[in-house]
């Protein structure tokens, strides 16, 4: 099986653009999750979608947004980016949210804002 | 605030010694504890779980120690071997399935000495 494949790899932006990032999970998982890893504060919670539906999100504010397709395929938006933004972006997949399973992530899209 | 502590940044072991790495947790709604692997430029790997009705998981080198009365988990490999070197995560999740997230611990780099 293939694993979670994220694009673009490396992205620069200029403060106040905006970007937009891709996820497509394992074939079969239907759950996607979003993570922003900085040195600073390691990894934490963005969101995670299940059925193009939102189940939750972390402590971000809402400049940070995302969507699930029927395909469960993911994109995750920043608007109008600021220096702080600058992280590796994870995205991660698992099979089942009704129980404990494991996130699987990719290898992540590593965004610098200039 | 953080829930999930890691306090060794680094931690250096022989080839085919022991490896022990150490967890702290805050929030005893952490019902299901898992470990990653990273290494630089990837994304993390799943390494081993264990849920709160346990004490131990073992699979293969890795076994997973829980000890829910000190809020500790450590992560045992043995024996050490020279592709171990990497940043090990510890995760922990509260009960719905995961629908708040993972919570990271900031990671331990582990070096394994010829």
């Amino acid at each position: 099986k293939a694993g979670v494949t994220q694009t673009p790899r490396y992205l620069i932006k200029t403060r106040g653009q905006q970007v937009t990032l891709s996820c497509s999970p394992i074939s079969g998982h239907r759950s996607v999750s979003w993570y922003q890893q900085t040195p600073g504060q390691g990894l934490q919670f963005l969101f995670e979608y299940f059925s193009e539906t939102q189940r939750n999100k972390g402590n971000f504010p809402g400049r940070f947004s995302g969507r699930q397709f029927s395909n469960s395929r993911s994109e995750m938006n920043v608007s109008t980016l600021e220096l702080g933004d600058s992280a590796l972006y994870l995205c991660a997949s698992r099979a089942t949210v009704v129980s404990n399973s494991p996130l699987h992530f990719g290898n992540g899209t590593r965004l610098t804002v200039t | 605030d953080q829930q999930v502590k890691q306090n060794s940044p680094s931690l250096s072991v022989q080839e085919g010694r022991i490896s022990i790495l150490n967890c702290d947790y805050t929030n005893s709604m952490f019902d299901y504890f898992l470990w990653y692997k990273k290494y630089p430029a990837e994304g993390p790997t799943f390494l081993i779980s264990i849920s709160s009705i346990k004490d131990k998981n073992e699979d293969g080198r890795f076994t997973v120690f829980l000890n829910k009365s000190a809020k500790h988990l450590s992560l045992h490999i043995v024996p050490s071997q020279p592709g171990d070197s990497a940043v090990y995560f510890c995760a922990a999740s509260a009960p719905g399935g995961g629908a708040d997230g993972l919570t990271f611990g900031k990671g331990t780099h582990l070096i394994i000495q010829p």
